[in-house]
């Protein structure tokens, strides 16, 4: 089944804890990107990568860091959490960039930062 | 630099009437605009996109939307509202390469029997 996968789905932890979420897809998509949803926000973008190394800044993109070491994952860190930044994050891919393709979104990471 | 904003947080209908949910926009050149659907808790599903062909887009689950450039709008329509309709709704704005996407704030649409 084509999917964008996210791990973990949920996730409490406490300040400064350095931490990763995974997103891994199975669709051979060159673009993919990060999105944080907050209530009365809508999403906004994190990072987007375009392929294999290649990463750029979103909107907000603050206390994150990416690596696109692989077409198919691209994972997000946290490495000095703060309760700023809990939020529900989705990761998405498409098949290329340049192009009005749709996004593909995986289900979703809750993350508390206390 | 490319913004939206969706004029209602919460839209109520009853079964069967017609739906509007309506996002204006802002963007420096010939927009592509999206409207994403969000059922709860899960990701979100693409619903119809505009990309300078058409200005009447026609999407999936029977809704559509038309881009009216004098209006900078987007607002996406459906004759006859369903119960599994019931979503939170989100009109989205690309930049000029494709790369970067603005969302609206969201419009949590109630479906009501």
């Amino acid at each position: 089944e084509a999917q964008v996968t996210q791990n973990p789905r949920y996730l409490i932890t406490v300040t400064g804890k350095k931490l990763t979420v995974t997103c891994s897809q199975n669709m051979n998509h060159e673009y993919m990107s990060w999105y944080r949803q907050d209530p009365g926000l809508g999403l906004r973008q994190i990072y987007y990568s375009m392929n294999v190394e290649v990463t750029d800044k979103g909107d907000v993109p603050e206390g994150y860091k990416v690596s696109r070491k692989e077409k198919r994952n691209f994972p997000l860190i946290l490495e000095s959490p703060s309760p700023n930044q809990t939020s529900l994050y989705f990761c998405a891919s498409s098949p290329t960039w340049g192009l009005s393709y749709e996004q593909y979104f995986g289900p979703g990471t809750r993350l508390t930062v206390t | 630099a490319q913004s939206v904003t969706q004029l209602d947080s919460h839209v109520s209908v009853s079964e069967g009437t017609p739906v509007l949910l309506r996002c204006n926009y802002s963007s420096s050149y010939s927009p592509s605009l999206f409207w994403y659907v969000q059922h709860p808790n899960k990701g979100l599903q693409l619903l119809l996109k505009y990309t300078s062909a058409a200005t009447l887009v026609k999407g999936i689950n029977g809704f559509e939307a038309e881009f009216k450039k004098s209006e900078t709008s987007f607002h996406l329509t459906k004759p006859s509202a369903h119960m599994s309709d019931a979503a939170e709704y989100f009109c989205v704005v690309s930049d000029n390469n494709f790369n970067k996407f603005y969302f609206g704030s969201g419009t949590k649409l109630n479906v009501k029997p």
